[in-house]
């Protein structure tokens, strides 16, 4: 069936340097996606998200680049600390079915390991 | 309350035993969802409710399990005779409606089935 995926399960950076997430989604009629971190012990937590007529958002260190073309979302963090170690998940809206008002479909996730 | 709070955050379950899992949302959100996150895995979608009325339950596994939210608040998942596969965290997530107004999710429940 159709589904989120990862490219890469781990990522290990140091400290200050920047870190690229992607993800690739196989759902054209997907029109919302979010990236979500989640620590150990925790539910996501909301980071950035992206509606299907844009191609890039900003946020406070963070972008979140659509690729609608390829199905390829990525998340890139400016000057990674080791507090945003962690689980990052994108996940994405189907917008099939009537199903806007919420429910999504969540990719694998990627380890992200911030090394001081 | 501040956030969504789940419990308990822990059980243990003996095969073949019921559950219940309870979900206290963000006061006033009307929609709330459940999702079950297996080991190393992403959440996924178990059912959706608009206040007391559960508008999908497309992704509840088996028949063994039931979600209810009678006023519109708080809610239960239940799971009849759990089996060794229900081990997963359990997680909860309310809205004040759809994403124009995001959601928030509970820390979860971990169940592990022994």
């Amino acid at each position: 069936g159709e589904s989120v995926g990862l490219h890469l399960p781990t990522l290990s950076v140091q400290e200050g340097d920047n870190s690229i997430i992607n993800c690739a989604y196989s759902n054209s009629a997907s029109d919302y996606f979010i990236w979500y971190k989640q620590e150990s012990g925790k539910g996501p937590q909301f980071i950035i998200d992206i509606r299907s007529n844009m191609d890039k958002r900003q946020g406070q260190r963070v972008t979140v680049l659509l690729n609608k073309t390829v199905k390829h979302l990525s998340l890139q963090i400016a000057a990674t600390q080791p507090g945003d170690s962690a689980v990052y998940f994108c996940a994405e809206n189907p917008n099939a079915g009537g199903t806007s008002y919420g429910k999504l479909t969540f990719g694998q996730g990627t380890i992200l390991t911030v090394h001081p | 309350g501040a956030g969504v709070s789940q419990s308990p955050r822990y059980k243990v379950a003996k095969r073949g035993q019921d559950v219940a899992l309870r979900c206290d949302p963000i006061s006033g959100h009307v929609s709330l969802f459940w999702y079950q996150q297996a080991l190393g895995q992403g959440p996924e979608f178990l059912t959706y409710f608009q206040n007391e009325a559960q508008l999908d339950k497309s992704g509840l596994p088996s028949d063994r399990f039931f979600a209810e939210r009678p006023e519109g608040s708080v809610s239960t998942l239940k799971i009849q005779r759990t089996q060794q596969e229900d081990s997963a965290v359990y997680l909860c997530a309310s809205s004040l409606g759809g994403f124009r107004y995001g959601y928030t999710f509970g820390s979860g429940t971990r169940l592990t089935v022994v």
